[in-house]
């Protein structure tokens, strides 16, 4: 089982919808979380954290269940713009701590 | 500020050669690690290094090495190349322990023939 996992999409959705993305993690250790947008043959960048009590960043909207071990990402208002994989990214703090990347769901928005 | 240098951008090899991927940050992050993104793939963790003078075996380190020459570069060595390792390598930094993002290089895209 991967350590993050991912709908690999992809989603395929008109300008104006609201997009929503799943990740799971299975590693409880785990201590920090990411939403990372990678465009096409480009390195991936930050999106924006998530944290437990949930954040908005504009038309993003992120949330963790620590619980469930589940994380979210909401879209909002979807642009053209937007189109591009997003990667669920998990910290893990141990006696070597490591970054996790998730495989990534692919969005595509059609005008 | 440069954040995440990684060099070359492009390389072809035949299969046998080696190389080196070299990365260099400068901003004074802990934490070091190679990834690989096959096309239509996401990343995968080749191997890390949580502090300078450490390395740890990833997901896929098989026909790798790596080196933490220092805190700012960690590099990777493809000892004997095959057409399987073509990809495209991504080298990242973080600060881990104070759980603030990874910055990444704009990646080597490498052809093995």
């Amino acid at each position: 089982r991967k350590e993050v996992e991912q709908d690999p999409g992809p989603f395929n959705v008109p300008e104006g919808a609201t997009v929503a993305f799943n990740c799971t993690y299975s590693n409880s250790a785990s201590q920090s979380f990411f939403w990372y947008r990678q465009d096409c043959r480009k390195e991936p960048k930050l999106l924006m954290s998530v944290y437990s009590s949930g954040n908005e960043d504009g038309r993003f909207t992120a949330q963790l269940n620590r619980a469930s071990q589940y994380i979210s990402l909401l879209i909002r208002d979807s642009k053209l713009s937007d189109s591009a994989t997003y990667l669920c990214v998990v910290t893990v703090y141990s006696s070597a701590s490591k970054i996790i990347f998730g495989s990534g769901t692919r969005l595509s928005i059609r005008p | 500020n440069a954040g995440v240098t990684q060099t070359p951008k492009f390389q072809v090899l035949k299969t046998g050669q080696s190389m080196t991927l070299q990365c260099a940050q400068d901003m004074n992050h802990n934490s070091m690690y190679w990834y690989r993104q096959d096309p239509g793939m996401g990343l995968r963790l080749i191997y890390y290094s949580a502090s300078e003078g450490t390395t740890d075996k990833g997901e896929v380190p098989n026909g790798y090495n790596v080196s933490r020459l220092n805190k700012r570069e960690f590099s990777l060595r493809l000892e004997s190349a095959a057409p399987s390792q073509t990809s495209v390598y991504f080298c990242a930094s973080s600060s881990v322990q104070w759980g603030t993002e990874a910055f990444f290089g704009q990646g080597t895209r490498l052809t093995v023939v």
